[in-house]
């Protein structure tokens, strides 16, 4: 069972205009969600993150928003630049076992068109 | 500073075949996660290790697959027998401690199995 889905396999972006990823989770129980963003052959790198006790979080080009009555978080890449183009990946994690275990999303591809 | 570093980077081997997985995670990083990536379910959490202890092995998805961490410097997983349903990428991440905003997993760029 997915607990964290990111329905949207890809999505195409002209440069300069707004990327908006999005992804679902269905554990009323995460108290943490992140984005991570990973290159061809390279490992995930983390990107930004937002707590659960809060609805915005936004780090340069880059915000993460968070509706927590219907259990969804956005990442919003203003503007778009073609080195944006990777594949993002939404986690989410809850406090279990004395740690924060961390559950990722399938990804979203998206490419920059310059 | 090295990151965490995984080897092989490839791996093509026969099915049946013994397959070992290598892992150096970053020095002073207390926790070790193996993930797996595939199309279909993303990145899976197979196991992770907490001063070298394994925590939380749900993840793993049958007892074909072991891993070990015998120091803080290395860790393996090991696939015995393999099976073509196991090619994908398996990712190595460590992390400091509790994952939070400032303490986020570091990854190794994976290694690509692949099973014939």
């Amino acid at each position: 069972d997915q607990q964290v889905k990111q329905n949207s396999p890809s999505l195409s972006v002209q440069e300069g205009r707004i990327s908006i990823l999005n992804c679902d989770y269905t554990n009323s129980m995460f108290d943490y969600f992140l984005w991570y963003k990973k290159y061809p052959a390279e490992g995930p790198t983390f990107l930004i993150s937002i707590s659960s006790i809060k609805d915005k979080n936004e780090d340069g080009r880059f915000t993460v928003f968070l509706n927590k009555s219907a259990k969804h978080l956005s990442l919003h890449i203003v503007p778009s630049q073609p080195g944006d183009s990777a594949v993002y990946f939404c986690a989410a994690s809850l406090y279990s076992g004395g740690y924060q275990k961390v559950t990722f999303g399938t990804g979203t591809k998206l490419q920059v068109i310059p | 500073d090295a990151g965490v570093i995984q080897s092989p980077r490839h791996e093509v081997t026969e099915m049946g075949q013994e397959v070992t997985l290598r892992c150096k995670p970053i020095s002073g990083h207390d926790y070790l996660f193996w993930y797996r990536q595939t199309m279909m379910r993303g990145l899976e959490l197979l196991i992770y290790f907490n001063n070298n202890v394994p925590i939380d092995d749900s993840g793993m998805p049958e007892d074909r697959f072991s891993a070990k961490m015998p120091n803080a410097s290395f860790s393996t997983l090991k696939i015995q027998p393999s099976e073509p349903r196991d090619s994908a990428v398996y990712f190595c991440a460590s992390s400091p401690g509790t994952t939070n905003s400032n303490q986020p997993q570091h990854f190794g760029d994976g290694t690509r199995l692949s099973i014939l």
